[in-house]
C-alpha cells in the first residue's frame, strides 16, 4: 500500500519568501512522486514529476523538488512567492512497478502568499 | 488539444435519481480513473481503468459503478445517488503509470 502525508493543511507565505510545501510518502514499491496545482474552481495541472534520474526535478512556474528516499520526502520549493502562485497544491505517489493502483493523493496543502 | 472533458461540469439532482458522468479523452490513453474531491480528504480514487473492459476499485467505490466499452470513455454511474456523495469529481487519464496524468476540469455534483 502507498500513502501520502502533506504537512500543513495552510502554509502563508509573504511575497518574495521562500514557499516551502512539505510531502512525505510511504510505498512499498519504488514510487513516482508528482505535484500538483488546483487554483480556484479549476482542474488539477502538473507540476512536477519524479520517476527515475536526477533526483532534483524541476517543474513550471519556478517551483521544483527533491526526491530524498532515505527521508521518504518530495517536498516542494520556490525561492520566491509570487502572488499569482496562491492555491492548493497536492502531492501524490504513484507504484513504478506492476500493473494496479493509479495516483493516491495527499490532502493538500492551501498556499496563501500576502502581499 | 489534448483534453479530458467531463460533462455535466456542475449537477444538483435528488436522493435515488440515477445519474451519469460522462468523460471522455482524446489521447488514446489505456489509463483512465474517477476521482472526488473533499475538503480536507484531498482526492481519493473511486475507480480506475487499464484498458477495455478492464476496471477495478478504487479507494471509496461504494455507491458508484463505471464502465469502459469504448477506450475513451469511461462514465461514472450513481445508481442512487446518497447526499453523501455531493463532492467534486475529477476523471483522469494517461498513456501509461510514468507518464503524465490529465485530469478533466471537474463536476460538481449536489445531491438534496
Amino acid at each position: 500500500a502507498q500513502s501520502v502525508t502533506q504537512l500543513g493543511s495552510h502554509v502563508s507565505v509573504s511575497e518574495g519568501a521562500l514557499v516551502l510545501l512539505r510531502c512525505n510518502y510511504s510505498s512499498s514499491v519504488p514510487p513516482y512522486l508528482f505535484w500538483y496545482v488546483q487554483y480556484p474552481n479549476q482542474g488539477l495541472q502538473l507540476l512536477l514529476k519524479y520517476t527515475t534520474g536526477a533526483t532534483l526535478v524541476k517543474g513550471i512556474n519556478g517551483f521544483e523538488a527533491e526526491f530524498k528516499k532515505s527521508e521518504t520526502s518530495f517536498h516542494l520549493t520556490k525561492p520566491s512567492a509570487h502572488m499569482s502562485d496562491a492555491a492548493e497544491y497536492f502531492c501524490a505517489v504513484r507504484r513504478a512497478t506492476g500493473s494496479a493502483r493509479q495516483l493516491t493523493f495527499g490532502s493538500g496543502t492551501q498556499l496563501t502568499v500576502l502581499p | 488539444e489534448a483534453q479530458v472533458t467531463q460533462n455535466p461540469r456542475y449537477l444538483i439532482t435528488v436522493t435515488g435519481k440515477k445519474l451519469t458522468v460522462t468523460c471522455s479523452q482524446n489521447m488514446n490513453h489505456e489509463y483512465m480513473s474517477w476521482y472526488r474531491q473533499d475538503p480536507g480528504l484531498g482526492l481519493r480514487q473511486i475507480y480506475y481503468s487499464m484498458n477495455v473492459e478492464v476496471t477495478d476499485k478504487g479507494d471509496v467505490p461504494e455507491g458508484y459503478k463505471v464502465s469502459r466499452k469504448e477506450k475513451r470513455n469511461f462514465p461514472l454511474i450513481l445508481e442512487s445517488p446518497s447526499p453523501n456523495q455531493t463532492s467534486l469529481y475529477f476523471c483522469a487519464s494517461s498513456l501509461g503509470s510514468g507518464n503524465t496524468i490529465y485530469f478533466g476540469e471537474g463536476s460538481w455534483l449536489t445531491v438534496v
